[in-house]
């Protein structure tokens, strides 16, 4: 069974900085691109960034980029999201997202975690 | 990356059939076939319905189906039924290793 378990959400002020870990089992981790999506409070999903399977491809969206980065330990089958300079607007549930190919331009998540809330409030 | 524009909500009585289009622009819907379709009831994560714009994964019902012409894709539920209420998303690739999600549609089963 494919499982997907993130941790390191918190509450902290705008400016700092946070690391989201995401724990994979159940498939082939090293052969799947993987994905950030986050989802702010009642609002929809936003995809946030994606790596592919050896990280020689790496996407973000451009409300995160040059703050935020995705990285992944094939050995340890874990995702990461290095977030710097926090904004209030960064406010969200954040999930951790399986592609169905190895690269990311394959076009679909075909399993997510039950995700990490971030809070980023003064 | 501008969202993808979705109705804010779309509604029909059991066992009828809707349709919730998915418009974007020739940077995202209208040059790739990579439109997926996920449903996502309150409280749980998203799940994948539809990808590559028409295909379906294993398990997931037959009465979903998904079609694109031009700019605007389109997500369709034949036989209405009470536990495909939720919302759902649209979803494209966008080049250079992105993607770009729709503003969501709730729908509602009377």
């Amino acid at each position: 069974e494919v499982q997907l378990v993130e941790s390191g959400g918190g509450l902290l002020q705008p400016g700092r900085s946070l690391r989201l870990s995401c724990a994979a089992s159940g498939f082939t981790f090293y052969n799947s691109a993987m994905h950030w999506v986050r989802q702010p409070p009642g609002k929809g999903l936003e995809w946030v960034a994606g790596i592919s399977w050896n990280s020689a491809n790496i996407g973000y969206a451009d409300s995160v980029k040059g703050r935020f980065a995705i990285s992944r330990d094939n050995a340890k089958n874990s995702l990461y999201l290095e977030m710097n300079s926090l904004r209030t607007e960064d406010t969200a549930f954040y999930y951790c997202a399986k592609d169905s190919g190895s690269l990311v331009d394959t076009g679909s998540l075909n399993y997510w975690g039950q995700g990490t809330q971030v809070t980023v409030s003064s | 990356q501008s969202a993808l524009t979705q109705p804010a909500s779309v509604s029909g009585s059991p066992g009828q059939s809707i349709t919730i289009s998915c418009t974007g622009t020739s940077s995202d819907v209208g040059t790739y076939n990579l439109v997926s379709w996920y449903q996502q009831h309150p409280g749980k994560a998203p799940k994948l319905m539809i990808y590559e714009v028409s295909k379906r994964p294993s398990g997931v019902s037959n009465r979903f189906s998904g079609s694109k012409s031009g700019n605007t894709a389109s997500l369709t539920i034949s036989g209405l039924q009470a536990e495909d209420e939720a919302d759902y998303y649209c979803c494209s690739y966008a080049g250079t290793n992105s993607y770009v999600f729709g503003t969501g549609t709730r729908v509602t089963v009377l």
